[in-house]
């Protein structure tokens, strides 16, 4: 029931920026745009969310393309810590209910 | 920083046996989650509380009971363990009002066998 459509894998050298799309081609007019990441043997750590308009914060920015329809995670300057599982997820905002992780991209981060 | 914990990273039981897991939250959170995570189906809810003494079902209660005595901590309970809640069971808080983030514990590997 995924909703949400991610490369399986991409690599990104330190220091350099990470990149990561999103495709939610049916998403709703009151479906956010969330995402989580997952480090290997840990619970799932919020990154950021958006509705219609790019966002940033510390960790990172979210780029959300006009008719919403896919949108891209940035980590403007990778690090080895960042190396992990990142979901891209929709949903409407506080429906804790509904947390389709799908399969995400598996960010390397390499030295 | 907000700290969830959960009471173990790894633990092996018995079919039949009776499983509780313990998560707590020490940044006086209102709602508590549990979940199980599968590959290939993501997060499920099992139970939530919006409260102390509250609960409510998940997606997937079957199984499956909770506690919630106090407000920093929420028990999961396996009446019965069988095979198939081998998982890894997640914890998670927020704050109730206008909360977009939940903050997840470390996860509990359970195998049942």
């Amino acid at each position: 029931d995924a909703k949400t459509t991610q490369p399986p894998s991409m690599d990104c050298a330190e220091g350099r920026a990470a990149n990561l799309p999103c495709n939610h081609s049916t998403i709703s007019g009151n479906e956010y745009v969330y995402w989580y990441r997952q480090i290997h043997s840990q619970g799932p750590q919020y990154i950021i969310h958006g509705l219609k308009n790019n966002e940033t914060n510390e960790m990172a920015s979210l780029i959300i393309t006009e008719d919403r329809k896919s949108s891209t995670l940035i980590l403007p300057h990778a690090t080895l810590r960042d190396t992990a599982v990142y979901y891209c997820i929709v949903r409407p905002h506080r429906n804790f209910n509904k947390f389709y992780f799908g399969s995400g991209t598996k960010l390397n981060v390499k030295p | 920083d907000v700290k969830v914990t959960q009471s173990s990273r790894y633990l092996v039981k018995r079919t039949g046996e009776k499983v509780f897991l313990e998560c707590v939250q020490d940044m006086d959170h209102e709602n508590m989650f549990w979940y199980r995570q599968d590959p290939g189906l993501g997060l499920r809810l099992i139970y939530f509380s919006y409260d102390v003494k509250m609960k409510e079902k998940g997606d997937i209660p079957e199984g499956y009971s909770v506690s919630r005595e106090k407000k920093e901590r929420f028990s999961l309970i396996l009446e019965s363990a069988s095979t198939n809640q081998t998982s890894m069971y997640l914890c998670a808080s927020t704050t109730r009002a206008g909360s977009y983030e939940q903050y997840f514990g470390p996860g509990t590997r359970l195998t049942v066998t």
